[in-house]
């Protein structure tokens, strides 16, 4: 099957510090990737859906600013969390679509990010 | 707003019993349904999915899941669970207006006590 390949799984920083989330597409192109955000006991959430050679796509309510996604290539999107609050502290999970449907959906294993 | 309602956070079976796991979700349009499974330490992986057509879909490792449109349900069942079924489940709906953006539930976490 697709593998989605996503690093770090973990990461720790400090507040006021940049993080950049990688995930990657290993044997497939993905025009479109997708970015969800976690919290304890709540529902994955749709943060912003990642186009190849375009601009981010973000829900309401997420700031792109501190969100930064690029998807320069067909196999790689990243997140960048800026100037990082422990607020942002979350699980961040990507993931990528095969083809055009909505159900060739392959994730990323997620990073867990823990501001200080 | 869309949304998916998974009634319970975390359930705990014994081999062999039966399980169900309710999903219920809010769009008034056309939808494409899916469980998506997360094994302790692996990716989501599609369990099964709806489209269209026989609102009883069967998936991998003897799931179903019943769409009951007028209940806006799509319940997970297995007869019989085993240790091995112990993970999260998602259930997440597509709604079919284009760009085909995927809501999710907030996962039930199934332990089966072997």
């Amino acid at each position: 099957g697709a593998v989605v390949s996503q690093h770090p799984s973990w990461v720790i920083c400090k507040s006021g510090t940049s993080v950049k989330i990688e995930c990657r597409s290993l044997d497939f192109q993905a025009t479109t990737m997708f970015w969800y955000r976690q919290f304890p006991k709540q529902s994955l959430m749709l943060m912003a859906t990642s186009n190849e050679g375009s601009k981010a796509t973000y829900e309401q309510g997420v700031e792109k600013d501190k969100f930064l996604i690029n998807h320069a290539s067909l196999t790689l999107s990243t997140l960048t969390v800026t100037s990082a609050h422990p607020e942002d502290s979350s699980f961040y999970i990507c993931s990528a679509r095969l083809g055009q449907g909505p159900e060739k959906l392959f994730f990323g294993s997620g990073t867990q990010l823990s501001v200080l | 707003a869309q949304s998916v309602s998974q009634h319970n956070h975390h359930v705990i079976l014994s081999e062999a019993a039966s399980l169900e796991l309710g999903c219920n979700y809010s769009y008034g349009g056309t939808v494409n349904l899916f469980w998506y499974v997360q094994y302790p330490g692996q990716h989501l992986q599609l369990l099964l999915k709806y489209f269209s057509g026989d609102p009883l879909v069967k998936g991998i490792k003897g799931f179903e899941a019943e769409f009951i449109k007028s209940k806006f349900s799509f319940n997970l069942r297995k007869p019989s669970v085993q240790w091995s079924d112990t993970a999260e489940y998602f259930c997440a709906v597509t709604p079919n207006t284009g760009g085909f953006k995927t809501i999710f539930g907030a996962g039930t976490r199934l332990f089966v006590k072997a």
